[in-house]
């Protein structure tokens, strides 16, 4: 167990809806990265959240956000979903932007039918 | 912008033969090298990183890696191999801080045989 707690495991949701993902990170963990799995682009990096702040971007879509909460769990919203969405999310904490070592939730299932 | 390469998509062996697992990167500035193994239904656990100083990197579940600079590669290697070491391996670099994002390569499929 890494500690990274992401809800929910699995999620199926239509076309054109929106969903929320949640990330809990190890206790004290200031870091929250998203990443995106699927079999076509591999694992891309999203999104990267340090103490609240974005930090920084990979390739993620206009129709998906993302915030961390002053508790540091973070959100990763996914809107006007398409069949290409389908994938796994997965969340990683770090306990500061220097860490060495980022510890990974076991994902989010997203299929979107 | 940084860059990942595992030569072979996939990789069939058989129980206790050794197996090397390789990985290229392409960057412009330092890196740092990690390894992670994704069980089925599993998230990512790290195997090993190379941070500074020994080129040779030892892991977790018996696992080695060596960093060499010149040729930009992160192979991994176990001597011998269990059933239980079927499993997808990522390499993965980050780059100016090791804390920094992760940018994967597209992963290396283990399928172990008996």
């Amino acid at each position: 167990d890494s500690g990274v707690t992401q809800t929910p495991k699995h999620l199926i949701t239509a076309t054109g809806q929106r969903v929320t993902l949640r990330c809990s990170p190890r206790s004290g963990d200031l870091s929250v990265y998203w990443y995106q799995q699927s079999l076509d682009q591999g694992l891309q990096f999203l999104i990267h959240y340090y103490n609240g702040e974005e930090r920084a971007k990979g390739n993620i879509l206009e129709r998906f956000s993302a915030q961390q909460f002053p508790d540091l769990h973070s959100e990763l919203n996914l809107s006007s979903l398409e069949l290409g969405d389908s994938a796994l999310y997965f969340c990683a904490s770090s306990a500061y932007r220097g860490s060495t070592e980022a510890f990974f939730g076991q994902g989010t299932r997203l299929t979107v039918v | 912008a940084q860059s990942v390469t595992q030569l072979d998509s996939q990789v069939p062996v058989f129980e206790e033969a050794p197996v090397e697992l390789r990985c290229n990167y392409s960057s412009s500035v330092s890196v740092y090298l990690f390894w992670y193994v994704q069980y089925p239904n599993q998230g990512l656990q790290l195997l090993l990183k190379y941070l500074s100083g020994s080129t040779l990197v030892k892991g977790i579940n018996g696992f080695e890696a060596e960093f060499n600079k010149s040729q930009t590669s992160f192979h991994l290697r176990k001597p011998s191999v269990h059933i239980s070491d079927t499993a997808e391996y990522f390499c993965a670099v980050s780059e100016g801080a090791a804390g920094n994002k992760l940018t994967f390569g597209g992963g290396t499929r283990v399928l172990v045989k008996p």
